[in-house]
């Protein structure tokens, strides 16, 4: 199976900066690899897919990079309603395996 | 608007049985793959297993095969989950999910809660 690393696990940041969140796959997906936000209490929302592609009607301060084993997701420009957990999932090979989850909190 | 409503969950005792369904609506149900994804309490996102748009593939986690099975009603825009042999571990909201063509989740139901508890 395919082990999905987030880091951090945790993160503070203040309303207005940028953060980066990694993931790391312990072996090669190429790009198959899925950004999604998850606010307590809802469903998970549907961020990035294909590493880099937007999902349709996400704001353009959310993106992602990466191929092979190490990917990144950005956001830009903090907002209230960005503090959240976010999680990868990789799709190149059954079992779609997730990260551990990255914890956004206001500091 | 692609809408999944699932419903299903409830309080089930050890070594019970529950059946999970999705409504789907929005889309063309038949041409897409869907998935099941779970979360314990206070825990991260698991998957759990998908089926292919025409039910003539379907995968599992290894922490539910055997005991769980994924299948669709295509005439019925509908999603199933049949949880056999449950256990306390397997209590968590089930959420389930619309593939994209070429992989990876797009859209997500409510989710249902499955608690599993003598």
């Amino acid at each position: 199976d395919i082990q999905m690393t987030q880091s951090p696990s945790s993160l503070s940041a203040s309303v207005g900066d940028r953060v980066t969140i990694t993931c790391r796959a312990s072996q090669g997906i190429s790009d198959y690899l899925a950004w999604f936000q998850q606010k307590p209490g809802k469903a998970p929302k549907s961020l990035i897919y294909a590493a880099s592609t937007l999902q349709s009607g996400v704001p353009s301060k959310f993106s992602g990079s990466g191929s092979g084993t190490d990917f990144t997701l950005t956001i830009s420009s903090l907002q209230p309603e960005d503090f959240a957990t976010y999680y990868c999932q990789q799709y190149n090979s059954y079992p779609h395996t997730f990260g551990q989850g990255t914890k956004l909190e206001i500091k | 608007e692609v809408q999944l409503l699932d419903s299903g969950g409830g309080l089930v005792q050890p070594g019970g049985s529950l059946r999970l369904s999705c409504a789907a609506s929005g889309f063309t149900f038949t041409n897409y793959a869907m998935s099941w994804v779970r979360q314990a309490p206070g825990k991260g996102l698991e998957w759990v297993s998908t089926i292919s748009g025409s039910a003539g593939s379907t995968y599992y986690a290894d922490s539910v095969k055997g005991r769980f099975t994924i299948s669709r009603d295509n005439s019925k825009n509908t999603l199933y989950l049949q949880m056999n042999s449950l256990r306390a571990e397997d209590t968590a909201v089930y959420y389930c999910a619309k593939v994209r063509l070429r992989g990876g989740i797009d859209y997500w139901g409510q989710g249902t809660l499955v608690t599993v508890s003598s």
